[in-house]
Formats: structure tokens, C-alpha cells, sequence
């Protein structure tokens, strides 16, 4: 069964503060895993994926097999970085698979 | 940059009427899906569509749920027989290709809220 689990329901951090949404990820075989965001009132947007190994925004997210995670990263969080924060995985089939979502609040 | 987009914002409909959300995928994607998402709960997946047929579907996309692309531009789910669990926002996306072994990025639209009363 594919299962993605974020554990924090909401992380409050102050602005320059390191930022770590967990995520873990359960599936069999070799999954893609997103990062997905949506700001207030806003619609879902990629954040980034662990295919492409790139920086969006200042985060960072390593695939970690070992440990079946995938953990977003941020050494310094901003204000506007305020939001919702989903982890998805996707197996066999192109469907998405989330995680509940994690609310990131930054406070100066 | 184009954009997924859904009708109506918001859809208010009394229990046993049937509702047809819309969605309008951006112009050169071929895959089509509808996830939704219960207040307080997870995203989920509905169904994915592609060639004019469905694809994939979820234990929750039950014979009361269909989808169709009537034409070249909208992507429809059709609930037959709403229930108050069928209360939720229901959320369009669309990707422009599958790659075996891959995903392509999946866009969103911004979703319609759902009340069955």
C-alpha cells in the first residue's frame, strides 16, 4: 500500500530560523515523491521533486530510501513562506498520494 | 502561464441532487484527474483520465461518480446522487504526459466546494 505520513500538523518557526517539514513515505517499490504548497487562499502548486534535485525557494528535500523519507529543508525560513505544505508520492499509475499536510508558520 | 481552472467556486446542492463540477485543463495536457478533500482531511484521488477513458480509479470513485470530456476543453465529474459525505472540496489537475517509470508534474486547479445539505 502506498502511505505518506507528515507527523506535525503545524511548525511554528521565526523568520531566519532552519526549517525541517518531516515526511515519510511507505511503498514498495521505487516511488516519486513532490512537494506540494499551497499559500492563503491559493491553489496546490509544486514545490519541487526529488527527481529533479533542484532548489525551489530555498528548499531542499533529499530522497532517503534508507529511511523512507523525504524531508523539506530550509536553513533560513521567511515570512512568506507562511503556508500549507504537502507531501505526495506517486507509485505505479500517475495518481498522487498525500500526506495530511503541514502548516509552516513563520513569525518575525 | 496557463492555468487549471474549475466552475463553481463554491456548489451548494440539497442530498440525492446531482451535480456536475467543471474543469478546464490547460490546452495541451492529455491527462486529467480529480482528487478531493473532505474539511480536515487528506488530499485524495478520485480517478485519472486519459484517451477518453478512465485510467485509474480509487474505492471511492463508486458508481455514483462518473467524468467525461464532452468536448475539446472541459473535463467533468458528475455526481449522481449527492450524500452529505460527498461534502468536500474537489480539486481538477491536469499533466501534459506519462512517462513510464515517471510522473509528470501535475497542476491543479483551485477547486470547488462542495455542501450537500
Amino acid at each position: 500500500a502506498q502511505r505518506v505520513t507528515q507527523p506535525e500538523k503545524l511548525l511554528s518557526v521565526f523568520k531566519g530560523a532552519p526549517v525541517e517539514l518531516k515526511c515519510n513515505y511507505s511503498y514498495s517499490g521505487s516511488p516519486e515523491l513532490f512537494w506540494y504548497v499551497q499559500y492563503s487562499r491559493q491553489r496546490l502548486q509544486l514545490l519541487l521533486r526529488h527527481i529533479s534535485r533542484e532548489s525551489i525557494k530555498g528548499f531542499t528535500a533529499d530522497l532517503n530510501k534508507g529511511e523512507t523519507s523525504f524531508h523539506l529543508k530550509k536553513p533560513f525560513a521567511q515570512e512568506e513562506d507562511s503556508a500549507m505544505y504537502y507531501c505526495a508520492l506517486s507509485g505505479y499509475g500517475n495518481k498522487l498520494v498525500f500526506g495530511a499536510g503541514t502548516i509552516l508558520r513563520v513569525k518575525s | 502561464e496557463p492555468e487549471v481552472t474549475q466552475t463553481p467556486s463554491h456548489q451548494v446542492t440539497q442530498m440525492g441532487q446531482e451535480v456536475i463540477l467543471r474543469c478546464v485543463p490547460i490546452s495541451n495536457h492529455l491527462y486529467f484527474y480529480w482528487y478531493r478533500q473532505i474539511l480536515g482531511q487528506k488530499v485524495e484521488f478520485l480517478v485519472s483520465f486519459y484517451n477518453n477513458e478512465i485510467s485509474e480509479k480509487s474505492e471511492i470513485f463508486d458508481d455514483q461518480f462518473s467524468v467525461e470530456r464532452p468536448d475539446g476543453s472541459n473535463f467533468t465529474l458528475k455526481i449522481r446522487s449527492t450524500k452529505l459525505e460527498d461534502s468536500a472540496m474537489y480539486f481538477c489537475a491536469s499533466s501534459d504526459s506519462w512517462v513510464e517509470d515517471s510522473t509528470d508534474t501535475q497542476y491543479f486547479g483551485p477547486g470547488t466546494r462542495l455542501t450537500v445539505l
